[in-house]
């Protein structure tokens, strides 16, 4: 296992369509993050999960999106009725526990709505 | 409130010269674990360092070094002899053990490093 992988790289879509990312974490990780990240911005959190129970949501993650982990493998993040303020790169990561434990993050799936 | 500043937006330096990125952190916890990444051009985050909030002791690692203050909420980084591949964004970031473990990064700073 090489690191933490995203698909895809890029996605291009319109306003309103919906969109899935998928994350595959180190193996041995048991807790997913995903986070947003806007030019010039550091990241934002959006939602974490250990195993595959989302222990936490961030205000910034509205009703449009949702994430799974229905395994404690992957996981999806979702956008529904996509609107151009979605525009961002969504970035996963994983880590072995709790806080302490660096995250090691993937390439990031760059979404872009006309 | 921002829990992590990064007040150098930009900074630019001759290759071979020494930098330091300043990052001040904001906290009630007294259990809290401080990072740096860079993320360079690619767009990867890369982690470099990890440090607890109990553990004040500054380190070198090969051209890195780190510079922990508590009583200052600072968590500097230097780099020295730059190189241009030193050139990238470089994130702080702020975790802490009481209020779940997502981080709080700061805004970064984009290092440019001239040959």
């Amino acid at each position: 296992d090489t690191g933490v992988s995203q698909n895809p790289r890029h996605k291009i879509t319109k306003r309103g369509q919906n969109v899935t990312f998928r994350c595959d974490p180190i193996s041995e990780h048991n807790r997913l993050y995903w986070y947003r990240q806007t030019l010039g911005q550091g990241p934002e959190f959006l939602t974490y999960f250990q195993n595959e129970a989302q222990l936490e949501k961030s205000r910034l993650l509205s009703d449009r999106f949702s994430a799974e982990r229905p395994k404690g493998s992957f996981s999806t993040l979702e956008i529904q009725r996509t609107e151009q303020g979605d525009s961002a790169m969504y970035l996963c990561a994983s880590s072995e526990g709790q806080g302490r434990h660096e995250q090691f993050f993937g390439p990031g799936t760059r979404l872009t709505v006309l | 409130a921002q829990k992590v500043t990064q007040a150098q937006t930009e900074i630019s330096v001759v290759e071979k010269e020494d930098v330091t990125l300043d990052c001040v952190y904001e906290t009630r916890d007294t259990t809290y674990y401080l990072f740096w990444y860079k993320q360079p051009p690619s767009g990867e985050l890369v982690f470099l360092i990890r440090r607890n909030s109990f553990d004040e002791q500054n380190e070198i690692s090969g051209r890195y070094s780190w510079n922990f203050q508590k009583s200052t909420s600072s968590f500097n980084f230097t780099i020295t002899a730059s190189q241009v591949v030193d050139s990238a964004v470089y994130f702080c970031a702020l975790s802490e053990a009481g209020t779940g473990n997502q981080f709080y990064f700061g805004t970064g700073t984009s290092l440019t490093v001239i040959p």
